[in-house]
């Protein structure tokens, strides 16, 4: 069973930089058939997707971040991660790493269960 | 431009069927979407893909409880004999060429 596990500090100051590693377990981040991504909630929120990698490296990002955030990949320990530069408080929310799909539907298909990181002094 | 849009809120009773609504923008009618559960306090899970002709494709263990279909520019998920596990937030999920990935804003379903 596959299984993503979000790690990272719960707790980022404003204009400082938010990183979070994801680990996946019970599968190969190698497949030819998914992307692995990162998705966010603010509090009391919706979901808004922030970006996606492929295990070569390739990124997509969502336009409305794509100014601070990196994500990044290292197939040989199962791991990607995240770089969210010049947070303010607009950026606290439940972190989620994910499996997303690219054949015919593209889409998350398996969640972490989520990690909150709170920006404040 | 690509939007989403699901009602605020829903409600039906235990053991009741209920049929959630996701409409896609003008010009976007084609589009296929995925659908998405959130229980209280947990991640979301993936229920299934729902194409314009209304066919659909479930995802790993998704009772047969759940099912999709379409209309026009909407695409409807159907939860039937519900649960009290079903009370949850539901999010529809297209894809396009400006956005990889892109949410609805989310109807909360509440089981009386």
């Amino acid at each position: 069973q596959l299984q993503l596990q979000e790690s990272g500090p719960g707790l980022v100051k404003p204009s400082e930089t938010l990183s979070l590693t994801c680990t996946v377990s019970g599968g190969s981040m190698s497949s030819s058939t998914y992307y692995w991504g990162w998705i966010r909630q603010p509090p009391g929120k919706g979901l808004e997707w922030i970006g996606s990698i492929y295990h070569s490296g390739s990124t997509y990002y969502n336009p409305s971040l794509k100014s601070r955030v990196t994500i990044s990949v290292d197939t040989s320990k199962n791991q990607f991660s995240l770089n969210l530069r010049s947070v303010t408080a607009a950026d606290t929310a439940v972190y989620y790493c994910a499996r997303e799909r690219d054949t015919d539907v593209v889409t998350p298909d398996y969640w972490g269960q989520g990690t909150l990181v709170t920006v404040s002094s | 431009q690509l939007v989403l849009t699901q009602s605020p809120s829903a409600s039906a009773s235990l053991g009741a069927s209920v049929k959630l609504t996701c409409t896609l923008s003008s010009g976007h009618s084609r589009y296929a979407i995925a659908w998405h559960q959130q229980q209280p306090e947990k991640g979301p899970r993936f229920l299934m893909k729902v194409d314009s002709d209304g066919s659909h494709m479930k995802g790993d263990g998704i009772p047969d409880r759940f099912s999709g279909s379409s209309s026009g520019a909407e695409r409807y998920l159907t939860i039937s004999s519900l649960q009290s596990e079903d009370e949850a937030d539901y999010y529809c999920q297209t894809w396009g060429t400006g956005i990889r990935v892109l949410f609805g804003g989310g109807t909360k379903l509440i089981v009386l």
